[in-house]
């Protein structure tokens, strides 16, 4: 009964580094997301993909990118990190894209880069 | 451009109060209100969420109060008990838009005190 997981829980990053959030979902789910979270200024979607082989992009976009492996599987990479990124990351997934389906969210990904 | 805005940013009651959050909004082509509730260290899971075509929806101690005209809904937490304590976010979306699209308030963090 995993839902959705994702993976590292926690990673500290230097300026220019790179790397990659991984997240996979077990419910056979066709639409994925990428959201941060920053204190007072709630969930911002990053990326999603509405089924597989597809990808968009949400409101904060810049230093991001995304790959649908699979259905199973969405990744989000930051290529060049920046202090501005520090945050924490969300991955959720959901039946569909239409409005009314439940989101459901991992447990987050706790990201510092100095 | 926060689309939808949420009151207060934090919130402290005794058990057995009542909580009251507030939201509103400004694109009037939302038609999805969902509230989520988030727990430290975990991700946002969805609590209750309504359309506007009811003014009210009730689940337990937990009831969405929506007013249309005056483009905002609240929260409603009767008989809140010290485990309600918890980050609580309002969203809103557009039904004919692909993506889920949620717009997120800024959070309310809720304390309970026993």
């Amino acid at each position: 009964n995993a839902g959705v997981t994702q993976t590292p829980k926690f990673q500290v990053l230097k300026t220019g580094q790179s790397m990659t959030l991984q997240c996979a979902q077990d419910m056979n789910h066709n639409s994925m997301y990428w959201y941060r979270q920053d204190p007072g200024m709630g969930l911002r979607l990053i990326y999603y993909s509405a089924s597989e082989g597809t990808t968009d992009k949400g409101e904060v976009p810049n230093g991001y990118n995304v790959s649908r492996l699979n259905k199973r599987e969405f990744s989000l990479r930051l290529e060049s990190a920046a202090p501005s990124q520090t945050s924490v990351y969300f991955c959720a997934s959901s039946a569909s894209d239409r409005t009314g389906n439940t989101i459901y969210f991992g447990e987050g990904s706790w990201l510092t880069v100095v | 451009q926060q689309q939808v805005k949420q009151s207060p940013q934090s919130l402290i009651v005794q058990k057995g109060g009542i909580s009251i959050i507030n939201c509103a909004y400004e694109n009037t082509a939302f038609d999805y209100f969902p509230w989520y509730q988030q727990f430290p260290g975990k991700g946002p899971a969805l609590l209750i969420a309504i359309r506007p075509d009811v003014s009210e929806k009730k689940e337990g101690r937990f009831t969405i109060s929506f007013n249309k005209s005056a483009k905002q809904f609240s929260l409603h937490i009767m008989d809140s008990q010290p485990g309600d304590s918890a980050t609580y976010f309002c969203a809103a979306s557009r039904g004919e838009t692909s993506g889920s699209r949620l717009t997120f308030g800024e959070g309310t963090q809720l304390t309970v005190n026993p």
